[in-house]
């Protein structure tokens, strides 16, 4: 199965800390892809980071980075520095080769307090 | 400025009816996708077109219907087959898909609220 996890359905975090939100993700293909984009309530979707398995480092993006462990199948995204626009929807996605579709983990919502 | 525009925002219908939903891209990508969100949940693909005239079911095509006449255009009409229509749908593009490990990032366009009665 083509499965994605997110384990946390919702997170409250104080603004200025940082943040990780946990994925794993099930599959048998030796190259692959995995996503991060956030939904605020408006509703679109925002692309965040991408990683893939044969990268040697882990991806940053400004405030965002994720801590990528293969052997673990986990894929998680740390946030840093958290403000309170990062109040939103978060989803991790894989990416099928060769169809180049994505399966959507469940996702996680964020909320940061000031 | 280049992007993805679906419309409308909030579309009402009466069970029973077919619906279409538009969405038009100039971004000048090949690869086309019509994603349904439920509340809570995470996206589940319907459809995806990877080139003009083409295109496959996704995990969750049953009750659905798409055309790709025109690179730009990829309108999703949902039928009265649909048995659970009522959700958020959104449509995504990105550069047609290569073989190899690098993947494109997909776009997504801000999504279409269809409430069925």
């Amino acid at each position: 199965a083509q499965k994605i996890t997110q384990t946390q359905p919702g997170m409250f975090v104080q603004e200025k800390e940082a943040v990780t939100l946990d994925c794993t993700y099930d599959t048998s293909d030796p190259s692959y892809g995995l996503f991060w984009y956030k939904q605020p309530s408006s509703g679109e979707m925002i692309f965040l980071i991408y990683q893939g398995s044969y990268d040697q480092q882990n991806a940053t993006e400004g405030r965002y980075s994720l801590n990528f462990q293969k052997a673990r199948k986990s894929a998680n995204l740390v946030i840093s520095a958290s403000q309170l626009g990062d109040s939103a929807m978060y989803f991790c996605a894989r990416l099928i080769q060769g169809a180049q579709k994505l399966v959507f983990g469940q996702g996680t919502r964020l909320t940061i307090n000031p | 400025d280049g992007g993805i525009t679906q419309s409308p925002k909030y579309l009402f219908r009466k069970e029973g009816q077919n619906v279409t939903l538009s969405c038009e891209q100039n971004l000048n990508h090949d690869a086309m996708y019509w994603y349904r969100q439920d509340p809570g949940q995470g996206l589940r693909l319907i459809y995806y077109s990877q080139i003009v005239n083409d295109f496959q079911k996704g995990d969750i095509a049953e009750g659905y219907s798409v055309s790709r006449e025109k690179k730009e255009s990829f309108p999703l009409t949902v039928t009265s087959a649909q048995k659970n229509p009522t959700a958020f749908y959104l449509c995504a593009s990105s550069h047609r898909p290569q073989p190899g490990p690098t993947p494109y990032e997909q776009y997504f366009g801000p999504g279409t609220r269809l409430t069925v009665t």
